[in-house]
């Protein structure tokens, strides 16, 4: 079993839609939850960044964990073409040295 | 530079033969990240530097696959006897701190060197 599970996709949603990401994880000793967004041919760039549980805004976007399921989500809302990108839900490991991510999930935004 | 270089962007070599990869992270940052990402598999780690030594190189897939760091900076991957399952995108990332991302958990990135092994 991996340590931090996502599908893959791809997604695809009207302009204008909510879109939800969601990952798992098998660690409950993980703290830390990041997401990061990919564009086509580039490096991934950190989007939201959370400790522990609860929520965390920022704009459109809206993060998401619960420990006691294990499950992270990230929120979009009011969709843009401009979101179409891989979103890559990531957990800082338990030596702290290193970020393991998930599989990425491929999200087109059609106007 | 502004951000992490990563050089070629691109290389297409042929099975068995070895190729080196090049990442110049950002300038003052002391943490050094090699991840492969291949189709639909998200991002491997493969080895981490902090200065010039590796605490962790747990991802290196075989002893094909080697690092090193100079300087504090330059970091060079080197991948010997190519074979065809080597073919991915190789992302170097640096970050201020020793623990990933310091208190953010923000790597920076490079756009990448892809590797095709024919």
């Amino acid at each position: 079993q991996k340590e931090v599970e996502q599908d893959p996709g791809p997604l695809s949603v009207p302009e204008g839609a909510i879109v939800s990401l969601n990952c798992t994880y098998s660690n409950s000793a993980f703290q830390y939850f990041m997401w990061y967004r990919q564009y086509s041919r580039k490096g991934p760039e950190l989007l939201m960044y959370t400790y522990s549980s609860g929520n965390k805004e920022d704009g459109r976007f809206t993060a998401q964990v619960d420990k006691s399921s294990k499950y992270i989500s990230l929120f979009i809302r009011d969709s843009q073409p401009s979101d179409s990108a891989t979103y890559l839900c990531a957990t800082l490991s338990g030596g702290y040295n290193k970020l393991i991510f998930g599989a990425g999930t491929r999200l087109a935004v059609h106007p | 530079g502004a951000g992490v270089s990563q050089s070629p962007s691109n290389k297409v070599t042929e099975k068995g033969k070895d190729v080196e990869l090049r990442c110049d992270p950002i300038s003052g940052h002391t943490a050094l990240y090699w991840y492969r990402q291949s189709l639909g598999q998200g991002l491997e780690f493969l080895i981490y530097f902090q200065g010039n030594s590796a605490p962790d190189k747990s991802g290196l897939p075989s002893d094909r696959f080697s690092a090193e760091r100079t300087g504090g900076s330059v970091s060079t991957l080197t991948i010997q006897r190519t074979q065809q399952e080597d073919s991915a995108v190789y992302l170097c990332a640096s970050s201020l701190f020793y623990l990933a991302g310091g208190d953010t958990g923000e790597l920076f990135f490079g756009e990448g060197s892809r590797l095709t092994v024919l």
